[in-house]
């Protein structure tokens, strides 16, 4: 059971819009902590393409973009490409010393 | 360009000592402000944070993991090691090594090892 949570899975066509929500509560992203988010491609590791709640790191495309709110994050895809399709985690840090992760998304191009 | 290359044995018995290094190039391991660290990710599963080891020596650990993790740090082979204790099946995962960046106020791991593969199996 991870600390934060993420749906499972979304989908959508090329083109579309997506976005994946991650829920914490009062003693993560609620206590003020700063969101990232990685996508991780089949095989391979997971590289950061959002810092601190709504930042894109050089390379990442502007059709990704992140907010933060209360005890929740969200990262949104615009545009959708083929390429994108992949599992996307959140990650924050929580009043118990823990760097805590989300379980994880699967993102569908369908 | 940092790269983080982790080895070790990819099979460890149950209840035995899981060992894993992880080999830093491009950076000094003590370069102020940076702290490394250890991910790992069962199969099909998500991520968890393992702890973490600062270029001093400070460690910190997942509260879940603590009583068998022991993360040290070789400033003269630029390495850093992770030793888990009393593995089970339920430790079977790849493992990541990995670099906390300076420039986040909370933690971001801007630099991952390509992950290693360790099984724990009689």
């Amino acid at each position: 059971q991870s600390v934060l949570t993420q749906p499972p899975s979304v989908s959508g066509a090329p083109g579309q819009r997506v976005t994946i929500s991650c829920t914490g509560s009062s003693s993560n992203i609620g206590a003020g902590y700063d969101v990232h988010w990685y996508q991780q491609l089949p095989g391979t590791a997971p590289k950061f393409i959002m810092f601190s709640n709504n930042n894109r790191p050089s390379g990442v495309p502007d059709r990704f973009s992140g907010s933060k709110s209360g005890t929740s994050a969200s990262l949104a895809i615009t545009g959708l490409q083929v390429e994108d399709e992949a599992d996307y985690y959140c990650q924050s840090y929580d009043s118990s010393l823990t760097w805590v992760f989300g379980g994880g998304t699967k993102l569908t191009v369908l | 360009q940092l790269q983080l290359q982790e080895s070790g044995p990819g099979l460890v018995k149950p209840s035995e000592t899981l060992s894993l290094t992880c080999t830093v190039s491009g950076v000094s391991i003590t370069s102020r402000g940076y702290y490394w660290g250890w991910i790992r990710q069962p199969p099909g599963k998500g991520l968890e944070w393992i702890g973490s080891i600062s270029y001093s020596g400070s460690t910190s650990y997942n509260p879940s993991l603590k009583s068998r993790v022991t993360i040290s740090i070789d400033t003269s082979k630029n390495q850093f090691s992770l030793k888990l204790s009393s593995v089970t099946a339920a430790d079977t995962a790849i493992y990541y090594c990995a670099r906390r960046g300076g420039v986040t106020a909370t933690p971001l791991v801007d630099y991952w090892g390509q992950g290693t593969l360790v099984a724990v199996s009689s």
